[in-house]
């Protein structure tokens, strides 16, 4: 069974610190993306990868970083926690030329 | 602007009955169109793809219809039941500079009534 595997169910951090979100998936495939998802916005896209080392802005990439070493690992880094990041956080991959996505179960993140 | 929207209301329907799901978007040319479906807590998982020169595309009880001059999908569920209550993404698919890219909707939330 494919799985994309997220470190985390629920986080709580506090205002400034840095926080790493984590994501495997076992599929092989070159793409992987970060999504934040907050009531009547929908997932709006952070960062996205399609391959090794590579990393592309989404929508929203302002107060994030990511770092992805391996083809199987994609991170998600928040370099100083802020309030307005609490959030629900997606991290999914898909193979190339337009197939499904995966998903894996969320981080829901709480900034205190 | 760029826009994709989905009702933001709630759709509350009888078992039995077919759902009709609505997505439009603006500003925007995916080269496919895909739907996922969402339960509460959990990651979206996948549930039908059609690409721009398919008009429609059906799977079981699910069919889409994908209208690219209209800017619009339509998202049906016959026969609908209560474990078919979700909330359901639409997907543009953009495919540029040799990666794709997926751009979601806020939702729809279904509930099916017994």
């Amino acid at each position: 069974d494919v799985k994309v595997t997220q470190s985390s169910r629920y986080l709580v951090k506090r205002t400034g610190e840095k926080v790493f979100l984590e994501c495997v998936q076992d599929m092989d495939h070159e793409n992987m993306f970060w999504y934040r998802q907050d009531p009547g916005l929908g997932l709006r896209l952070i960062y996205f990868s399609y391959d090794v080392k590579m990393k592309e802005k989404g929508d929203i990439p302002e107060g994030y970083s990511v770092s992805r070493e391996k083809k199987e690992r994609f991170s998600l880094i928040l370099e100083s926690a802020s309030t307005n990041q609490t959030s629900m956080y997606l991290c999914a991959s898909s193979a190339p030329q337009s197939t499904e996505a995966f998903f894996g179960q969320g981080t829901r993140l709480t900034v205190v | 602007s760029q826009k994709i929207e989905q009702n933001s209301e709630a759709l509350n329907i009888q078992e039995g009955k077919t759902a009709t799901l609505t997505c439009n978007y603006t500003n925007y040319s995916p080269a496919y169109l895909q739907w996922y479906r969402q339960d509460p807590g959990r990651g979206p998982v996948f549930l039908l793809l059609i690409r721009e020169n398919e008009k429609e595309k059906r799977k079981e009880r699910l069919k889409v219809t994908f209208d690219t001059t209209l800017k619009q999908s339509l998202f049906h569920i016959t026969a609908s039941q209560p474990a078919d209550s979700a909330t359901y993404l639409c997907a543009l698919d953009m495919f540029s500079g040799g990666y794709n890219k997926l751009i979601f909707g806020a939702g729809t939330r279904l509930a099916v009534h017994p």
